[in-house]
């Protein structure tokens, strides 16, 4: 089946970009989701791409797509400490609903003042 | 309502007794879909509900497992005979249709089985 990794942790000063790594291994995904969990919340949609699509922009958030390495990462521009929590990737598998997901495994990202 | 709603936020349970959690999706979201959150296997899913069709159990972990969705609104997530690796947050999510790019998820049911 589908193997969704990410690094466990991350920790970055407050003003720097952070960047967060996915790495999968089902070339057949049509959707490619960001999420954002904070402490003892549910999760929290950030940005999407679809698998036709190199980058997405939006605000802070810049999303990329490498999918001949099957990679994706999430750029935030001017970390602030509010964006302290975890970011899950998740795929969508071809021929699924779109929100079947298959999560990767967490990072947590640690926004230090 | 204004978001997915779940109930109990909490719940703790005695090994081998079965438990229901609740899931109140947006109104007017035809698809439904819980997760679990465990530390041993992170976030895994376990069934989807479409409109009137049959669901989609591909995810549930044993036949212990099962949920239902009346009246295509509120869905119910039953354990039976609890076990301790039961224990974890249980998400629901809806959207409007399956083919929505964008789910909506509640704050989950902690489930303790001690």
């Amino acid at each position: 089946g589908e193997d969704v990794e990410q690094s466990l942790f991350l920790s970055v000063r407050e003003g720097d970009s952070s960047v967060i790594n996915c790495t999968y291994t089902d070339s057949s995904s049509t959707y490619l989701y960001w999420y954002k969990q904070e402490p003892g919340a549910g999760l929290q949609l950030l940005t999407y791409i679809f698998s036709n699509m190199d980058m997405k922009q939006d605000q802070r958030l810049t999303v990329l797509l490498n999918k001949k390495d099957k990679h994706l990462s999430l750029r935030i521009a001017d970390t602030q400490t509010g964006d302290s929590a975890i970011y899950f990737c998740a795929l969508t598998p071809l021929g699924g609903a779109t929100n079947k997901l298959i999560f990767g495994t967490g990072t947590l990202l640690a926004v230090q003042p | 309502g204004a978001g997915v709603s779940q109930s109990p936020s909490n719940k703790v349970t005695e090994k081998g007794k079965d438990v229901e959690l609740r899931c109140d999706p947006i109104s007017g979201h035809t698809a439904l879909y819980w997760y679990r959150q465990s530390l041993g296997q992170g976030l895994e899913f376990l069934i989807y509900f479409q409109g009137n069709s049959a669901p989609d159990k591909s995810g549930l972990p044993s036949d212990r497992f099962s949920a239902e969705r009346t009246g295509g609104s509120v869905s119910t997530l039953t354990i039976q005979r609890t076990q301790q690796e039961d224990s974890a947050v249980y998400l629901c999510a809806s959207s409007l249709h399956q083919g929505s790019t964008e789910a909506f998820f509640g704050q989950g049911t902690r489930l303790t089985v001690v």
